[in-house]
């Protein structure tokens, strides 16, 4: 089973630049997430979606934009790429019973 | 809302000795609680859970968790440690009606050593 599947893995932006993350679960699951990590701050929410048709914004919202095209997918856009944005990205997904999220492989993210 | 506190960065500790990594919890609401597992370059991996009923719960590779809630902890504790234990934890907690956001402590480094 793919589970949670996240593209790019590896990403290297110029400041200023824009570029999307996808992320894709094949468990039917309601509610997606993205999370940032970085050293010493252990896992942050940008954003997330309870169901399909709904978006809110976690505890780092600032400088993305998400999108729940469709129950399977959820991608996060930065539309101009700062240094601060630097860091590793994961996607997850979690069913309605217990909130036990699956998270994907993560995407390793660059700004210069 | 729910916040998590993992006060150890970093644990060192030799194989085959025990290990207790710390977790507290703050909710104003009754709790879910989880540790996950991250190996290097790797995605989160759930470890264990409490949903409900015994507040100890265990992990198939020796892990074991007791929930106690007048302390509001969820220390994550194993008797040996194995080098392939080399890892980084992350505690969580979400509330348990409804939709409810898992929020995630800073994670603590289990490191292993011969």
């Amino acid at each position: 089973n793919a589970g949670v599947t996240q593209t790019p893995k590896f990403q290297v932006l110029k400041t200023g630049q824009s570029m999307t993350l996808q992320c894709a679960q094949d468990m039917n699951h309601n509610s997606m997430y993205w999370y940032r990590q970085d050293p010493g701050m252990g896992l942050r929410l940008i954003y997330y979606s309870a169901s399909e048709g709904t978006t809110d914004k976690g505890e780092v919202p600032n400088g993305y934009n998400v999108s729940r095209l469709n129950k399977r997918e959820f991608s996060l856009r930065l539309e101009s790429a700062a240094p601060s944005q630097t860091s590793v990205y994961f996607c997850a997904s979690s069913g309605q019973s217990d909130t036990e999220a699956f998270f994907g492989q993560g995407t390793r993210l660059t700004v210069v | 809302a729910q916040s998590v506190t993992q006060l150890d960065s970093q644990v060192p500790v030799f194989e085959e000795a025990p290990v207790e990594l710390r977790c507290n919890y703050s909710s104003s609401v009754s709790v879910y609680l989880f540790w996950y597992v991250q190996y290097p370059n790797q995605g989160l991996q759930l470890l264990l859970k409490y949903l409900s009923g015994s507040t100890l719960v265990e992990s198939i590779n020796g892990f074991e968790a007791e929930f106690n809630k007048s302390q509001t902890s969820f220390h994550l504790r194993k008797p040996s440690v194995h080098i392939s234990d080399t890892a980084e934890y992350f505690c969580a907690v979400s509330g348990n009606t409804g939709f409810q956001k898992l929020v995630f402590g800073t994670g603590t480094r289990l490191l292993v050593s011969p």
